[in-house]
C-alpha cells in the first residue's frame, strides 16, 4: 500500500500524559498536512509542511502541540500534557506541489483521553 | 473568517433516487472545491473535485456544480446505491499559499434499500 499511513491507529492515555503520532506521506509528496476531526464535524486544519519547513499553524494548535518533519519525509505530532478536549481523530494528508492539489488522507489516529 | 457551510446534515433517500448536498463558502480566494466520502472508521476519500474556472464536472453517477458568484457548490449523486451510504464532506481551498482545506460539517447520507 503506497498511501498515507499513520501510526498508531488508536491511542488511549491518561490526562496529563504526552503522546506522539507519526505520519508517513506518499513518497513523492512534498506537502504534508495535519487535521483534527471531532465527532460529527469536518476535519479542521492544524498545520502543514512543505518539505521540512513548517509554514503555517492554526490558532487551534496550542503551545502544547508541536509538529516536526525533520527530513521532509515522515512527520510527528506531539501533544504534551494532554487534556480531555484533545480527544479526537488526528488525520494526516499529503499532496504534491506543483501538480494535482488533491490531498490524500491517512486513516488517522484516534486519541482518547481518560 | 474562513467558513464552509454544508446542508443538510443528514439525508435519507430511497435506492435509485438522487441526492443533493449543498455547500457555501466565504473566502473569495477559494478556487478549488473537493468532495470527500468518509465511511465509518475510514479515511476521507476524494470522490470528485472542481476548480473555479469550471461550472460543472461529472464522473459517472456523481456531478459537482459551482456558482462562484454566489459562492455555492453542490454534489449530485444519481441512481443512488446502498454503498453510497457514508458521510460526505465538502471543502474549499485556494490554489496558492497554504492550499489548506476548510471543510464543511458533513452530510450523513443513508440510502435505503
Amino acid at each position: 500500500d503506497t498511501g498515507v499511513s499513520q501510526d498508531p491507529r488508536h491511542k488511549i492515555t491518561k490526562r496529563g500524559q504526552n503522546v506522539t503520532f507519526r505520519c508517513d506521506p506518499i513518497s513523492e509528496h512534498n506537502r504534508l498536512y495535519w487535521y483534527r476531526q471531532t465527532l460529527g464535524q469536518g476535519p479542521e486544519f492544524l498545520t502543514y509542511f512543505q518539505n521540512e519547513a513548517q509554514l503555517e499553524k492554526s490558532r487551534l494548535l496550542s503551545d502544547r502541540f508541536s509538529a516536526e518533519r525533520p527530513k521532509g519525509s515522515f512527520s510527528t505530532l506531539e501533544i504534551q500534557r494532554t487534556e480531555q478536549g484533545d480527544s479526537a481523530m488526528y488525520l494526516c494528508a499529503s499532496s504534491f506541489l506543483p501538480g494535482p492539489f488533491t490531498q490524500h488522507f491517512g486513516d488517522g489516529t484516534r486519541l482518547s483521553i481518560l | 473568517g474562513e467558513n464552509v457551510e454544508q446542508h443538510p446534515s443528514t439525508l435519507s433517500v430511497q435506492e435509485g433516487d438522487s441526492a443533493v448536498i449543498k455547500c457555501t463558502y466565504s473566502d473569495s480566494a477559494s478556487n478549488y472545491f473537493p468532495w470527500y466520502k468518509q465511511e465509518l472508521g475510514k479515511r476521507p476519500q476524494l470522490i470528485i473535485d472542481i476548480r473555479s474556472n469550471v461550472g460543472e464536472k461529472k464522473d459517472q453517477r456523481i456531478a459537482v456544480t459551482l456558482n462562484k458568484t454566489a459562492k455555492h457548490f453542490s454534489l449530485h449523486i444519481t441512481e443512488t446505491q446502498p454503498e453510497d451510504s457514508a458521510v460526505y464532506f465538502c471543502a474549499a481551498g485556494a490554489i496558492s499559499g497554504t492550499y489548506k482545506y476548510i471543510f464543511g460539517t458533513g452530510t450523513r447520507l443513508k440510502v435505503l434499500a
